[in-house]
């Protein structure tokens, strides 16, 4: 079975600042996904980014990135220029093979709680 | 249109009540989930539908029945729940051709209060 972890229960950012999450997994498959989602207190789940695992390049959108160590297992995820908007509950979540009896199950981290700093 | 909605946002029910959580997204998308999610917990996977059929029940008590009446839409329907059952209930979807799956798309929620 897969795992992820999250060994940040909570972060801390000030406005305009970098701030980095960090998330690890554990999984035997070659084809998997890893995702950042955001839960702000309005409970909707955003997708912030994703990485396709055979994909050696580190995934991008406007501010946040990843660093993705497939070696290691590890999945971190950078948000730059940090923004009150972006204070939120942040998951990471792993998805196995598309294909097969998975149906695209995510396995969530407990996620990490930021809190941006005016 | 990225939007997967549910209704209702709020729901309280007696423990000997019938009710149902709706979800509906007009994506495309055959793959349907609904996810249990405590507070500051992440979401648990309950059911995963793929055209329109069952294929993932997570050991799911059967006060909780899932229905999937046509691509788009996606039912809970709740019955002699209990207080623990209390929770964020998540709807997604995703592009699902039978082998490539895309990202999950989550609706806002029903906040489920059982008394």
């Amino acid at each position: 079975a897969q795992t992820v972890t999250q060994s940040q229960p909570e972060m801390s950012v000030q406005e305009a600042e970098t701030v980095t999450l960090s998330c690890t997994y554990d999984t035997s498959e070659s084809d998997y996904y890893l995702f950042w989602y955001k839960q702000p207190p309005s409970r909707q789940m955003i997708l912030v980014i994703r990485q396709e695992a055979y994909k050696q390049q580190n995934a991008t959108e406007n501010r946040f990135s990843v660093n993705f160590q497939k070696a290691a297992k590890s999945f971190s995820l950078k948000i730059s220029d940090s923004q009150l908007g972006d204070a939120a509950m942040y998951f990471c979540a792993y998805r196995g093979n598309a294909g097969g009896t998975s149906y695209g199950k995510l396995t969530f981290g407990q996620g990490t709680i930021l809190t941006v700093h005016p | 249109d990225t939007e997967v909605t549910q209704t209702p946002k709020h729901l309280v029910m007696g423990m000997t009540n019938k009710k149902s959580l709706k979800c509906e997204q007009h994506m495309g998308h055959r793959a349907m989930y609904w996810y249990k999610q405590k507070a500051k917990k992440p979401p648990e996977l309950m059911f995963v539908y793929s055209y329109e059929k069952l294929s993932i029940n997570e050991s799911v008590p059967s006060r909780f029945s899932p229905e999937c009446p046509n691509s788009s839409l996606l039912n809970l329907h709740l019955h002699a729940l209990q207080p623990e059952d209390s929770a964020l209930y998540l709807c997604a979807s995703s592009r699902f051709d039978g082998y490539v799956n895309t990202e999950a798309f989550f609706g806002q929620g029903t906040r489920l209060t059982v008394v």
